[in-house]
């Protein structure tokens, strides 16, 4: 499967910012996802980016607090804004290069927003 | 909707000892299951997975057997190893097209010397 850089790998915020996570894949791919885990929670997924379109977001996430880009088949960003403690999650990229193929991930993003 | 439930850790195991870590699952349909592994400081990795009732999926020592009839997909391993120390998510997803993971909270393992 492709490999998944994504970065900055930690950060510490302030509330009332915004932070823009980078996902580079080392192939193109169709479709990738961004996920969250909270503390001591699941991974839940927040959206999902196709190249040459809008972002398709879960319930609970939207455009404005979650804007994602995904210029090209290789790299999408996610920003999260106007960040407050409760935001203090991992955020992790991932995709699947083929159709019925399982997922990948990247090494994730931890933000600590204070 | 579907849902993953996994056993609370952290689990804490000496070296050698056998592991149960249990998952069941609700859900429409015929999905995929999964078990990804998270080591220290690293990203999601899938350890092996199966895609129909009563496959087996294996890797690394690890096992898990796709059990429809009771829902479940409980990860197996005879001799556990501190290496072996992450955390483990079971997961599943429809069984075509891009699919997106349902995802367990995680069970974290402790393997001691």
């Amino acid at each position: 499967s492709a490999v998944i850089s994504q970065k900055p790998s930690r950060d510490i915020c302030q509330r009332g910012t915004s932070l823009t996570i980078q996902c580079q894949v080392d192939s193109q791919v169709t479709m990738m996802f961004w996920y969250r885990q909270q503390p001591g929670q699941s991974l839940t997924l927040i959206a999902t980016a196709n190249q040459g379109s809008e972002a398709t977001y879960e319930s609970g996430f939207v455009i404005d607090k979650f804007p994602i880009s995904r210029p090209n088949l290789t790299f999408s960003t996610l920003t999260v804004s106007n960040m407050s403690p409760e935001d203090s999650s991992i955020y992790l990229c991932s995709s699947n290069d083929r159709v019925g193929t399982e997922a990948f991930f990247g090494q994730g993003t931890r933000l600590t927003v204070v | 909707g579907n849902s993953v439930t996994q056993m609370e850790g952290p689990v804490t195991l000496s070296e050698e000892a056998f592991l149960t870590i249990n998952c069941t699952y609700t859900a429409t349909g015929y999905p995929s299951l999964f078990w990804y592994v998270q080591y220290p400081g690293e990203g999601l990795q899938l350890l092996l997975k199966a895609t129909k009732a009563d496959d087996k999926g294996s890797n690394k020592g690890f096992e898990a057997t796709y059990r429809k009839e009771t829902t479940s997909f409980h990860l197996e391993k005879g001799s556990v190893q501190v290496s072996d120390s992450a955390v483990y998510f079971c997961a599943l997803s429809k069984n075509s097209g891009y699919s997106t993971l349902t995802f367990g909270k995680g069970t974290m393992l402790l393997v001691s010397p």
